[in-house]
């Protein structure tokens, strides 16, 4: 299995809702990662978890909290959310950790857009 | 500080014709790891190629070639004899060796394949 799964692939959210998304990977990877990308952008890392311990936030708001519960699993809790974040938020998962090379592998992302 | 430059923000070209995508990167390690990514309409980020500092050769991979030439900073991506599914965005990464996992991505480039 070399791929990572995303769920749901649409979201649509009002600004006092409380929702989650999943990211899965099996292929062993121990960091995973979130990114968001708005239109014509390029990904923005949010947060790094690397052996299930978030090793980087890149100065994100608390109504994004990540969750590592297992190797393979990495959700994204949204709450309170701004109409400015409504974008295509990415995951993906590397082989390697800090320090080396490895190439990330990305997931088919969550369209979300907040009401 | 690390940045990655796309100057060709969209190129469109005739199927079948062969195209270049520019990638110049700007870092102070003398260790990094520079990536092409493609991202087609679906979202998903596809990893294409993960190419070290110490490696200066070239690469083919059937229509895809990658030209990494240090002395000028470039990570250049040709694509022969290029088809419709060619169509997408091209995203040019770099990571250190050293320090944390962010990639640093360029602002892509969009190319068009014209049938």
């Amino acid at each position: 299995d070399t791929e990572v799964t995303q769920t749901p692939k649409h979201l649509v959210m009002g600004m006092t809702n409380k929702k989650s998304l999943k990211c899965e990977q099996h292929m062993g990877h121990r960091a995973m990662y979130w990114y968001k990308q708005k239109a014509k952008k390029p990904p923005e890392l949010m947060f790094v978890y690397s052996y299930e311990k978030l090793s980087i936030n890149e100065s994100v708001p608390s109504r994004f909290s990540p969750e590592c519960p297992n190797s393979s699993l990495l959700n994204l809790h949204l709450h309170a959310l701004q109409p400015e974040d409504s974008a295509l938020y990415l995951c993906a998962s590397s082989p390697e950790n800090s320090g080396v090379g490895g190439e990330q592998f990305f997931g088919p992302g969550t369209r979300l857009t907040v009401l | 500080a690390q940045k990655v430059t796309q100057a060709q923000t969209e190129i469109s070209v005739v199927e079948k014709e062969d195209v270049t995508l520019d990638c110049v990167y700007e870092t102070r390690d003398t260790t990094y790891y520079l990536f092409w990514y493609k991202q087609p309409p679906s979202g998903e980020l596809v990893f294409l190629i993960r190419r070290n500092s110490f490696d200066e050769q070239n690469e083919i991979s059937g229509r895809y070639s990658w030209n990494f030439q240090k002395s000028t900073s470039s990570f250049n991506f040709t694509i022969t004899a290029s088809q419709v599914v060619d169509s997408a965005v091209y995203f040019c990464a770099l990571k250190s060796n050293f320090g944390n996992e962010k990639l640093t991505f360029g602002t892509g480039t969009r190319l068009t394949i014209i049938p």
